[in-house]
C-alpha cells in the first residue's frame, strides 16, 4: 500500500503570501495518478490538480502541481482569503484503489 | 452542472443497516464510474469502494475495512448509485460522499449524508 505523507500538518501565512504543500509517497507513483483537492468546513472537497499538474476547470491559474516520483507540491501563488483551507493529495493505486494523504490546514496567520 | 446528491444517512444501532443513494444529474451517467468516500468527525478523507460502467463490467472494489460489509450498486435507469452498509461497526461514523471519477481522480463530489452508528 502507498501511503502519502503531507507536509506542514498546518501552515500559518498571510493573504498575499506564497504557499507550498508538500505531498511525499512511500514509493514512485505515475503523476498522472496524483491529484490535490481543497475542502472547507462544512463543505465537500473539490478537485484543483489533476494529473500531478493540470488545474481543473474553474481553479484560478494561483494553483499549481508540480512533482513527480515521489515528491509533489501544491503552490497557491498569492493566497486569497478564500483560499485558507483544508488540502488533501490523492493517489491511484493498486489496494487500496485510491488513497488521500492527511491532510494540510492552510490557516490564517 | 453536475450534480450529485446524497441522501439516506441517519443514526443507526451497531450491527444494524443503512442504505445510501446518490442521485446523480448533469453528465451521461451511465458512462460513469462511481466512488464512495467517507470522513469521520474531524478527520481525513478516507476511500471505501467504487463501481465501473456496465459497458466496463459494471464490477465493484472495496476497501479492506468495509470489504464483506459494503455493497455499491448501480441503476442507470435512475442515474443512482447505491451504498448499502451492514454490520455497522461505531467507527463507520461518517460523512459519506459519493464522487464522479475521471480516469485516475475524483471529478465531482456531492454535498455529503452523515452517518452516525450508536446505540
Amino acid at each position: 500500500e502507498i501511503v502519502l505523507t503531507q507536509s506542514p500538518g498546518t501552515l500559518s501565512l498571510s493573504p498575499g503570501e506564497r504557499a507550498t504543500l508538500s505531498c511525499r509517497a512511500s514509493q514512485s507513483i505515475n503523476s498522472n495518478y496524483l491529484a490535490w483537492y481543497q475542502q472547507k468546513p462544512g463543505q465537500a472537497p473539490r478537485l484543483l490538480i489533476f494529473g500531478a499538474s493540470s488545474r481543473a476547470t474553474g481553479i484560478p491559474d494561483r494553483f499549481s502541481g508540480s512533482g513527480s516520483g515521489t515528491d509533489f507540491s501544491l503552490t497557491i501563488r498569492r493566497l486569497e482569503p478564500e483560499d485558507f483551507a483544508v488540502y488533501y493529495c490523492q493517489q491511484c493505486g493498486s489496494s487500496p484503489l485510491y488513497t488521500f494523504g492527511q491532510g494540510t490546514k492552510l490557516e490564517i496567520k | 452542472e453536475v450534480q450529485l446528491v446524497e441522501s439516506g444517512g441517519g443514526l443507526v444501532n451497531p450491527g444494524g443497516s443503512l442504505r445510501l443513494s446518490c442521485e446523480a444529474s448533469g453528465f451521461i451517467f451511465n458512462n460513469a464510474w462511481m466512488t464512495w468516500v467517507r470522513q469521520a468527525p474531524g478527520k481525513g478523507l478516507e476511500w471505501v469502494g467504487r463501481i465501473k460502467s456496465k459497458a466496463d463490467g459494471g464490477t465493484t472494489d472495496y476497501a479492506a475495512p468495509v470489504k464483506g460489509r459494503f455493497t455499491i450498486s448501480r441503476d442507470d435507469s435512475t442515474n443512482t448509485v447505491y451504498l448499502q452498509m451492514n454490520s455497522l461497526k461505531t467507527e463507520d461514523t461518517a460523512v459519506y460522499y459519493c464522487s464522479k471519477l475521471a480516469f485516475y481522480h475524483l471529478e465531482r463530489w456531492g454535498q455529503g449524508t452523515l452517518v452516525t452508528v450508536s446505540s
